[in-house]
């Protein structure tokens, strides 16, 4: 079975700042998907980030970006410039890409994001 | 474009009552997805649906059940509720490839008393 990790509980950071968010996994598998989600105070999950694992290029959406180390398997979120408006739990979320392999997505524990004026 | 929808918003039951939670997908897609997000627990998967049928299941007992709705809709049924069933239930949607990203809705806060 696939399980992912965030290994920060918290991150703070200021305004206009660079932030990094922290994600390993564990698979066998070499075909799969990951995700960052954002879940605000107002409980909806906004998906923010995805990155194909057979690309070696990292994906980018404006001021969010992975760093993707298949062979280490990690998955880091980076967010420039940072705004108050991103202030929220952040999940980075594994799902397999066979066919047979039921689509769920696994998450991780999750990261609290404050932003500081 | 309508995002998924989730109904209602917050639902108050008691132990052993039985709770309906309620989705509707974005349009054009076929599969629905629920998820629980209880405190200490994450977010876990419950259940799949794609065409009306249930394709995947996670680690629930059976009082965990649902259905999906010829128009794609899809309802979360809960029977003989234990307190430890209070939690956030999120249902997601997506097209039916793997390769599609699931959108989320707002969310059930079920809260058992």
């Amino acid at each position: 079975a696939q399980t992912v990790t965030q290994s920060q509980p918290e991150m703070s950071v200021q305004e206009a700042e660079t932030v990094t968010l922290s994600c390993t996994y564990d698979t066998s598998e070499s075909d799969y998907y990951l995700f960052w989600y954002k879940q605000p105070p107002s409980r909806q999950m906004i998906l923010v980030i995805r990155q194909e694992a057979y690309k070696q290029q990292n994906a980018t959406e404006n001021r969010f970006s992975v760093n993707f180390q298949k062979a280490a398997k990690s998955f880091s979120l980076k967010i420039s410039d940072s705004q108050l408006g991103d202030a929220a739990m952040y999940f980075c979320a594994y799902r397999s890409g066979r066919n047979n392999a039921g689509n769920m997505l696994t998450f991780g524990g999750g990261t609290r994001l404050m932003v500081k004026p | 474009e309508a995002g998924v929808t989730q109904s209602p918003t917050h639902l108050i039951k008691t132990r052993g009552q039985q709770a309906t939670l309620r989705c509707s997908p974005i349009s054009g897609h076929t599969s629905v997805y629920w998820y629980q997000q209880a405190l200490g627990l994450g977010l876990q998967f419950l259940l799949w649906y794609d065409e009306g049928e249930e394709r995947n299941r996670g680690n629930f007992p059976p009082r965990f059940s649902g259905r999906q709705f010829p128009n794609y809709s899809s309802e979360l049924n809960v029977n003989a509720l234990e307190l430890e069933d209070s939690a956030l239930y999120l249902c997601a949607s997506s097209r039916r490839q793997s390769t599609q990203p699931q959108h989320f809705g707002d969310g059930t806060r079920l809260s058992i008393l």
